[in-house]
């Protein structure tokens, strides 16, 4: 298994309080993602990173951030966590985008009360 | 991304093939077939992926019609541990902006 590690596993947070997870790799991938999941959407692209202080938004990133500022660390900040932003995340990375696969972390699930 | 179509559950016996469909009738020439599975509560994994020639590896094989519309995800012995949700997706080969995961089909194996 590709080595992926993803911190913390499991948090319950309030409303209005930041939050940050964690994605490390230790394969030395260039490409680093991160997702969310919910029931009724499917996996959905929040950010990517194409290379250390590089990155860009995806699908649904209002409400998050990302800094990466080592290849095998990719951060998910939450400025001001929302109940609407409930989910499991799941961080991935891949070596070459001309193949496309992509390796995914085991998730953390995120509570907002 | 191309729009692809799944049937969103089947059944499988133990130790049969488990032949999934995909249809990607809008698929372009450069854009790759690519198969990967989430078993419960983890993340997704790489299975395969194919342009237009079928693939097979240690995992599955591919098998892409000529007119590459569509194709079929075959687990030649499926276990009880293939019991997942398996997604088609039609991706252009190259760009770092992510995968778009549709809702899949949920393969059930029976003992």
């Amino acid at each position: 298994d590709a080595g992926i590690t993803q911190s913390p596993r499991h948090k319950v947070t309030e409303t209005g309080t930041p939050v940050t997870l964690r994605c490390h790799q230790t394969e030395n991938h260039r490409y680093m993602y991160w997702y969310r999941q919910d029931p009724g959407h499917g996996l959905r692209l929040i950010h990517y990173s194409y290379g250390v202080k590089d990155t860009d938004k995806g699908e649904v990133s209002d409400g998050y951030s990302v800094s990466r500022s080592k290849t095998e660390d990719f951060l998910l900040t939450l400025e001001s966590a929302t109940s609407s932003q409930t989910s499991v995340y799941f961080c991935a990375i891949s070596e070459s985008v001309e193949l496309n696969e992509q390796f995914f972390g085991p998730g953390t699930r995120l509570t907002v009360l | 991304d191309a729009k692809t179509t799944q049937p969103p559950s089947m059944d499988c016996a133990e130790g049969r093939a488990a032949n999934l469909p995909c249809n990607h009738s809008t698929i372009s020439g450069n854009e790759y077939v690519y198969w990967y599975r989430q078993i419960h509560s983890q993340g997704p994994q790489y299975i395969i992926h194919g342009l237009k020639n079928n693939e097979t590896n240690e995992m599955a094989s591919l098998i892409i019609t000529e007119d590459r519309k569509s194709s079929t995800l075959i687990l030649p012995h499926a276990t009880l541990r293939d019991t997942a949700v398996y997604y088609c997706i039609g991706r252009r080969g190259g760009g770092a902006d992510g995968l778009t995961f549709g809702k899949g089909t949920h393969l059930i194996i029976q003992p």
